[in-house]
């Protein structure tokens, strides 16, 4: 199975800040990498597919980039509404596996 | 717009059997391979496997091969999940999810909140 180590597992920012969250893959998955948001009691929210592609609705200060194995995804400008979880995931094969997750909150 | 609306929440006893449901309205289920995913409590997600309703095929996480079935009713455009031999371990909440693409998760059910307890 193909391993997704998640870092921070938890970060406090501030508001304006710029927050990185990556994700290194245990091998190469291409661009067959997304993050997710969760919110509190909520359903996770797709925000990056295809490593780079902003989903449906999604502000444009999200953003996605690879290198290598290594993937990240940058908040350009923190809100208050981007509190919440932020996961990865590979869809390069089965069992599609997700990172651990980054807890982001506010300073 | 797709929608995902999945059955109540669940007081299951252990060593029985509990079948979730999944519902999607705006689109037809067999366009979709419909996925479900494990989050036990303040943990992360966990993919448990997926269906194609259009030939009933299935693809599982090797830890859920002999505790979750995966089943489609295009008749209802329903995908269920059904959880055997339940264990403390197997309290959670369970999401499906799908995407036009089959590989990324665009649309959510709210979750259904499977507790094991005597």
């Amino acid at each position: 199975d193909i391993q997704m180590t998640q870092s921070p597992a938890s970060l406090s920012a501030s508001l304006e800040e710029i927050v990185t969250i990556t994700c290194q893959a245990s091998q190469d998955i291409g661009n067959w990498l997304a993050w997710y948001q969760q919110k509190p009691g909520k359903s996770p929210q797709l925000l990056i597919y295809g490593a780079t592609s902003l989903a449906d609705g999604v502000p444009s200060r999200f953003s996605g980039s690879r290198s290598g194995t290594q993937y990240s995804l940058k908040i350009s400008r923190l809100q208050v509404e981007d509190i919440g979880i932020y996961y990865c995931q590979q869809a390069s094969s089965a069992p599609w596996t997700f990172g651990g997750g980054t807890k982001l909150e506010l300073k | 717009e797709v929608q995902l609306q999945q059955s109540g929440a669940e007081l299951v006893r252990p060593g029985t059997s509990v079948k979730l449901s999944c519902k999607v309205s705006g689109d037809t289920i067999i366009a979709y391979y419909m996925h479900f995913v494990k989050q036990r409590p303040g943990q992360g997600l966990e993919w448990i496997g997926r269906i194609d309703p259009e030939d009933d095929s299935t693809k599982y996480a090797k830890k859920f091969k002999n505790k979750a079935t995966l089943t489609a009713d295009t008749s209802s455009n329903t995908a269920y999940l059904k959880l055997s031999s339940l264990t403390s371990e197997d309290t959670a909440t369970y999401f499906c999810t799908t995407g036009p693409t089959g590989y990324y998760f665009d649309y959510w059910g709210q979750g259904v909140m499977v507790t094991v307890s005597s």
